[in-house]
């Protein structure tokens, strides 16, 4: 099972918008709406912030949105502050025989 | 609010069994619903998941570490541990354990994570 796949980095300006990407495959990304995705801050643990490719946990701010189209899922952070500058991880459940997959991990950098 | 906490040796040497345990607290493994996972990431890479184990004791391991990985759980003292055999600096990571929510699959609560070094 191949990891999903994530730009290595994305950038932006405080207060504007920038859009993560997550490809997979049918058996994960594309065949289900099971897409999450986690913040991690350097040394920490990661953090849930979308479920179920849209939906956010209690307590996470609504500048954070997901979507799903085909075998891509995309993370929006929208009115970007500088405690967003953290690695992004998207995961999804996957039909193959590993528990789960991740993506390889997006870098965010506010400039 | 449930908290999930790691415990264990920093530092396995090679060839020899790297065992972790993580205690659950602000909520029962017993209540259902909920795989308990270990995920790992290596120095400076990506999330990689071992496997989970639910209450009933069934297990799901990561088919590139399976032949060297035990997952298993005691309810009475609301943990489940992590046994990794024949080590090696390969296996050097900080471990996490974390709650998967089995209907589909995100994990909600994270343990800190703990540093595991594989050196002689």
């Amino acid at each position: 099972q191949s990891a999903l796949t994530q730009p290595a980095s994305v950038s932006g300006s405080p207060g504007q918008s920038i859009t993560i990407s997550c490809t997979g495959t049918s058996s994960d990304v594309g065949g289900y709406n099971y897409v999450s995705w986690y913040q991690q801050h350097p040394g920490k643990a990661p953090k849930l912030m979308i479920y179920d490719v849209s939906n956010r946990p209690s307590g996470v701010s609504n500048r954070f949105s997901g979507s799903k189209s085909g075998n891509t899922a995309s993370l929006t952070i929208s009115g970007l502050q500088a405690e967003d500058e953290a690695d992004y991880y998207c995961s999804s459940y996957t039909s193959s025989s590993t528990p789960g997959v991740f993506g390889t991990g997006t870098k965010v950098t506010v400039l | 609010q449930v908290q999930l906490q790691e415990s264990g040796p920093g530092l396995v040497k090679p060839s020899q069994t790297l065992s972790l345990t993580c205690t659950v607290s602000g909520g029962s493994i017993s209540s259902g619903g909920y795989y308990w996972s270990w995920i790992r990431q290596h120095p400076g890479k990506g999330l990689e998941w071992i496997g989970y184990i639910y209450y009933s004791g069934s297990t799901y391991y990561n088919p590139s570490l399976k032949s060297r990985v035990t997952i298993s759980v005691d309810t009475s003292k609301n943990q489940f541990s992590l046994k990794l055999s024949s080590v090696t600096a390969a296996d050097t990571a900080v471990y996490y354990c974390a709650r998967e929510y089995s209907s589909s699959s995100y994990l909600d609560y994270w343990g800190q994570g703990t540093l595991v070094t594989v050196s002689s």
